[in-house]
């Protein structure tokens, strides 16, 4: 089992629409965990932090649910611009990350 | 955010030969990685680049291959050596703000071996 899953997508999302897409971990003990976007052959940017008690940023909203071993960002009012890869990180108990191989999100005008 | 700046941007090498990529940060940070990034792949961390000693290696990468040298804090570089086509890849340096528990990473070097 890989340490971080991603459906890889392509989702394929009209633009307006609300989108949402779930990340899982393995290792129980993971303390961090981010949500980065990678667009086409650029480096990966950070998006946003993933806090315990969940985050909004604009139209993004991260949620952890440490329980299931799972983080799920949330995309409202979808935008052209939206389309990206989104890469899910997590990091243990040292500082290196381990990186999901990202959902591949189109928005369809 | 810390800027961080690649040299070359891009590269096509020949099958033998070796490539230094610079990696410059705009400050001095204390955690500075290389990753690699295969075509429609995840990152993959090579090593961590240690300020003043030997790089620390991920499985599967060793330093005969991929000597890494951090003479100071905002400096790295990591040499591609006795290049190979299984070599093409995008690599990219990334430092880390360790107060704000946050990566970021440089445009990357699109290697292209023949």
């Amino acid at each position: 089992r890989k340490e971080v899953e991603q459906d890889p997508g392509p989702f394929n999302v009209p633009e307006g629409a609300t989108v949402a897409f779930n990340c899982t971990y393995s290792n129980s003990a993971s303390q961090s965990f981010f949500w980065y976007r990678q667009d086409c052959r650029k480096e990966p940017k950070l998006l946003m932090s993933v806090y315990s008690s969940g985050n909004e940023d604009g139209r993004f909203t991260a949620q952890l649910n440490r329980a299931s071993q799972y983080i799920s960002l949330l995309i409202r009012d979808s935008k052209l611009s939206d389309s990206a890869t989104y890469l899910c990180v997590v990091r243990g108990s040292n500082y290196q990350l381990i990186w999901g191989a990202g959902t591949k999100l189109i928005i369809k005008p | 955010s810390a800027v961080i700046s690649q040299k070359p941007s891009r590269d096509i090498c020949q099958r033998g030969t070796s490539l230094t990529i610079q990696c410059q940060v705009d400050s001095q940070v204390t955690m500075m990685f290389w990753y690699r990034q295969q075509p429609g792949q995840s990152l993959t961390l090579i090593a961590t680049a240690n300020q003043g000693s030997e790089a620390t290696y991920e499985s599967g990468f060793v330093i005969d291959k991929f000597p890494i040298s951090r003479p100071n804090l905002t400096f790295s570089t990591l040499t591609v050596s006795n290049m190979s086509p299984e070599d093409s890849s995008i690599y990219l340096c990334s430092s880390m703000d360790t107060q704000r528990n946050e990566q970021f990473f440089g445009p990357g070097t699109r290697l292209t071996v023949l």
